[in-house]
């Protein structure tokens, strides 16, 4: 139990559906973010929400579409994605330097 | 542009012996460092960190050392077990805009594979 917690661990999506990746921490923390990691490359930042508010997009495109509630709870919604797109999605929250990851989301886009 | 570089993308040791794990950065701003250990279809948990106001940092079987004037650390691990094989990743932290928080740049990671 990592504090972190998403769903689902696994998705399959067509390149026409819409889906959400839900991301909650437990940790009492005051920053949440997105990770993508896709084969052969680093972990790469693609969005951070500070005290609810994002502060960061790092040039990811529209079709990826972030979203915030509150503090514990952390989306990232899909639309029309692309097969490039297939990857691990991992959401991280963080009260100061150090962050807390959790298991990921294994997306796969077909 | 990668601020964080791990130039060896994999290593292989027998169970034992001592794992280094090196790690390269360019900014001169980073002041604190972390390693991740990450696990197949895992996200990455926190090994160990270190600060820029020291030279080294130990817990248990893993220390980190920090070499600010070449900007470079590594991980001993010692003595290696079968259970350490993973993706070591290594992290800087800088503050998000805005300055409330911080997000870490990651390198690209080292697999390390301990054999019995």
């Amino acid at each position: 139990e990592t504090g972190v917690t998403q769903t689902p661990r696994h998705l399959v999506m067509g390149m026409t559906n819409k889906k959400s990746l839900k991301c909650e921490q437990h940790l009492g923390h005051n920053a949440m973010y997105w990770y993508k990691q896709s084969a052969k490359k680093p972990l790469e930042l693609m969005f951070v929400y500070s005290l609810e508010e994002r502060v960061e997009n790092n040039s990811v495109p529209s079709r990826f579409s972030p979203e915030c509630p509150n503090s514990s709870h952390l989306f990232l919604h899909l639309h029309t994605l692309q097969p490039e797109d297939s990857a691990l999605y991992l959401c991280a929250s963080s009260q100061d330097r150090e962050a807390f990851f959790g298991q990921g989301t294994r997306l796969t886009v077909v | 542009d990668q601020q964080v570089k791990q130039n060896s993308p994999s290593l292989s040791v027998q169970e034992g012996r001592i794992s280094i794990l090196n790690c390269d950065y360019t900014n001169s701003m980073f002041d604190y460092f972390l390693w991740y250990k990450k696990y197949p279809a895992e996200g990455p948990t926190f090994l160990i960190s270190i600060s820029s106001i020291k030279d080294k940092n130990e817990d248990g079987r893993f220390t980190v050392f920090l070499n600010k004037s070449a900007k470079h650390l590594s991980l001993h691990i010692v003595p290696s077990q079968p259970g350490d094989s993973a993706v070591y990743f290594c992290a800087a932290p800088y503050p998000n805009s805005g300055g409330s928080n911080y997000k870490l740049t990651f390198g690209k990671g080292t697999l390390l594979t301990v054999n019995p």
